[in-house]
């Protein structure tokens, strides 16, 4: 089946910095979702990309939909300890419902 | 909004009897709700689709009969493990979606999570 291998796994960086993650596939996708997973808690979703090349921003978020279909990226400028958690980018194809789902990243913040 | 409930929050129950969860969408009618599992440090593998009125649709490798999924409304789903058993401790996470369509706002809605541990 699809796999979605998203990388780093984890990371660990000082508040203030910016950070970068990235999820790749083996097939194409005609949707991106990235959604934010805190501890013992369901995904809360933050961006979507419906277009190869998109980029769109959720205030200090900004996501790109790879022009491949098969890519897509995450930043996240000037971390505060609140962005601490895990990231999921999520794929969609043709006009199925589901949802493929990432591996993760685990994100920590240290002051 | 799009706020999707669940209940229990966190469950633990004996080898051998069947636990029920709900998935509630409470500020919109889903056309379709999902069923995931979690377990420690890893993805979201789903298990299920459904839609209102419908038999729902499983993934490869998810028993049916084990797991059994009632979609009676728009708005409430829910999930049965019958006869569980300790492999069946994990985070299981619902989720809702509006309609079809390329916009944020009908894409899946995540309830909080039910725990559940079977001794």
């Amino acid at each position: 089946g699809q796999q979605l291998n998203q990388s780093p796994q984890s990371m660990f960086i000082q508040e203030g910095e910016d950070v970068s993650m990235n999820c790749t596939s083996s097939s194409i996708f005609n949707t991106w979702l990235w959604y934010k997973q805190d501890p013992g808690e369901g995904p809360v979703l933050l961006i979507a990309l419906y277009k190869a090349g998109e980029l769109t921003s959720n205030g200090r978020l900004t996501a790109q939909f790879g022009i491949t279909r098969k890519d897509s990226f995450l930043n996240i400028s000037a971390s505060i300890p609140s962005d601490v958690g895990i990231y999921f980018c999520a794929g969609r194809t043709g006009t199925a419902s589901k949802l493929t789902f990432g591996t993760g990243t685990r994100l920590q913040v240290t002051l | 909004g799009a706020v999707v409930s669940q209940h229990p929050s966190w469950v633990i129950c004996k080898s051998g009897t069947s636990v029920k969860i709900e998935c509630r969408s409470l500020d919109f009618q889903a056309t379709t709700m999902f069923w995931y599992r979690q377990f420690p440090k890893q993805s979201l593998m789903l298990m299920a689709t459904s839609n209102e009125g419908s038999k729902a649709t499983y993934e490869q490798g998810v028993e049916k009969d084990k797991f059994l999924i009632n979609h009676a409304s728009l708005t409430l789903s829910t999930l049965t493990v019958t006869s569980a058993h300790p492999e069946d401790s994990s985070f299981y996470i619902c989720s809702a979606r509006k309609r079809l369509g390329d916009n944020l706002n009908n894409e899946q809605f995540f309830g909080p999570g039910t725990r559940l541990t079977v001794l």
